[in-house]
């Protein structure tokens, strides 16, 4: 069984470039997290969604950052003009059911670092 | 708003002692709760979850812990370390009454080093 794959592992921008990380959840998982994690913190909640709908956004700026998780394919967190504060390490997590009941299954993380 | 504090940001025992990891949370209603480990350049991998059944609860890697209301408390505990426990522990919670808005609040992490 494979687990929560997110790619790429690494990922280098220079500032005012744009970023998409990608997050393919575990088979039979149709709920997706972003999560990100700063230096020396806890992850911090983005945006919740099942295919084709996003359910809480309430951790995600207001600009810049958007997510979408299509019928086919991957889940992507898409960074526009991306600056050096979003320099961190984002989690993808994928459950079967909504949280409580099936525990969340996490990804290795995609590094973001901003030159 | 839920919130998670994990005290101290860092924890060293010796190989073979006690590890106590504690974590308390503020929420209105009983949460469910999780304690994670993460390994350097790893993602989140799950120890143990409490989700209203039995309060003390088993996780792997020899881990429990013990969901104490009074005390809104879900301290980690491992009876004797092990050099592989040296990584970083992160304990969550989720509301379960918040329907489909189920995103994990997480403490900020404590390192736990084991001396040989």
């Amino acid at each position: 069984n494979a687990g929560v794959m997110q790619n790429p592992r690494h990922l280098v921008r220079r500032r005012g470039q744009e970023a998409r990380l990608r997050c393919s959840p575990m088979k039979g998982h149709s709920h997706v997290y972003w999560y990100r994690q700063l230096p020396e913190e806890g992850l911090k909640f983005m945006v919740y969604l099942q295919k084709e709908n996003i359910i809480d956004e309430s951790g995600m700026p207001k600009e810049r950052f958007s997510a979408e998780f299509p019928k086919e394919g991957p889940s992507i967190l898409r960074i526009q003009q991306v600056v050096r504060g979003d320099s961190a390490a984002y989690f993808c997590a994928s459950s079967p059911t909504r949280t409580g009941v099936q525990p969340q299954h996490f990804g290795d993380g995609t590094r973001l670092s901003i030159l | 708003a839920q919130s998670v504090t994990q005290l101290g940001s860092h924890v060293s025992v010796s190989e073979g002692a006690l590890v106590l990891l504690r974590c308390n949370y503020s929420s209105s209603v009983p949460p469910y709760l999780f304690w994670y480990v993460q390994y350097p350049n790893q993602g989140l991998q799950l120890l143990l979850k409490y989700t209203s059944a039995a309060t003390l609860v088993k996780g792997i890697n020899g881990f429990e812990a013990e969901f104490k209301k009074s005390e809104t408390s879900f301290h980690l505990t491992k009876p004797s370390a092990h050099m592989s426990d040296a990584a970083e522990y992160f304990c969550a919670v989720s509301d379960p009454d918040t329907g489909a808005n189920s995103k994990l609040t997480f403490g900020k992490g404590i390192t736990l080093s084991v001396r040989p």
